[in-house]
C-alpha cells in the first residue's frame, strides 16, 4: 500500500457536465475525508466518513455535491452541474485513529471551462 | 478575521539560513498541525501537536496553548524545503480549520 490514491490526478470539464472523483485510502484506515482547495487558499473540510457513515458534511457541500463511501473503502466526490466556482484542488484524506494522524492525497485539480 | 492565520504569507530564504513561521488561532482545539504542500498539490503532514515541543529532523514545532499561538522551525534551511507550510487546528477528528499557508523559497 502506497498510501492514499486519489483519480484522476487532473480533470478539465465543461460547465453543465457532471464529473466524479475516487480516492482510495490506506487500506486499514476506517476514515476518510474530503477537503477543497482554491488558489491561493488553504484546504476546506468538505466531508468525513467512518467506515461507510458519512457523519459530517459542511455547508460548502452543496446540493450538487455528494460523496459516498460503499462499503467503508474508496469513496467517490461526484459534482453534478459543475460551475466555473468548482474549480479547485479536491484533497482527500484518511486516518485510523485520530493520534495516528492523517494522509494525504496528491489532489484531483478539476478545471471548469 | 480567520480562524487559522499565519505569518509571514510568503517567506524568502538563503540556503542555511534559519526558518520561523508562525500560526495563530481564535478557537478552541484538540491539535495543530503542521502540513507541507509542494507545487502539484500534494499534502505531507509534518507535525500533530497538542503541547510543548516535538522535532523531526531540521524541523521544530512549538505551541503555545494559553497564547494560542505555534511555531514552526527550519534550521539550516534547504532548496528542497521550498514549499507552502500550512497550519491546521481542528477538535477530535480531521474536521480541520486551516490557514492560508506560508510559500517559503530557500535560494541556493
Amino acid at each position: 500500500d502506497t498510501g492514499v490514491s486519489q483519480n484522476p490526478r487532473h480533470k478539465i470539464t465543461k460547465r453543465g457536465q457532471n464529473v466524479t472523483f475516487r480516492c482510495d485510502p490506506i487500506s486499514e484506515h476506517n476514515r476518510l475525508y474530503w477537503y477543497r482547495q482554491t488558489l491561493g487558499q488553504g484546504p476546506e473540510f468538505l466531508t468525513y466518513f467512518q467506515n461507510e457513515a458519512q457523519l459530517e458534511k459542511s455547508r460548502l457541500l452543496s446540493d450538487r455535491f455528494s460523496a459516498e463511501r460503499p462499503k467503508g473503502s474508496f469513496s467517490t466526490l461526484e459534482i453534478q452541474r459543475t460551475e466555473q466556482g468548482d474549480s479547485a484542488m479536491y484533497l482527500c484524506a484518511s486516518s485510523f485513529t485520530y493520534s495516528d494522524g492523517a494522509f494525504f492525497g496528491q489532489g484531483t485539480r478539476l478545471t471548469v471551462v | 478575521k480567520n480562524e487559522v492565520e499565519q505569518s509571514p504569507q510568503n517567506l524568502t530564504a538563503q540556503e542555511g539560513e534559519f526558518i520561523t513561521i508562525n500560526c495563530s488561532y481564535s478557537v478552541g482545539i484538540s491539535a495543530l498541525h503542521w502540513l507541507q504542500q509542494h507545487p502539484g498539490g500534494g499534502i505531507v503532514s509534518l507535525f500533530m501537536l497538542s503541547s510543548g515541543k516535538k522535532k523531526h529532523g531540521r524541523l521544530i514545532a512549538t505551541i503555545n496553548i494559553q497564547e494560542k499561538h505555534s511555531s514552526l522551525h527550519i534550521t539550516a534551511s534547504h532548496p528542497r524545503d521550498s514549499a507552502v507550510y500550512i497550519c491546521a487546528v481542528g477538535g477530535s477528528n480531521y474536521k480541520l480549520t486551516f490557514g492560508k499557508g506560508t510559500l517559503l523559497t530557500v535560494n541556493p
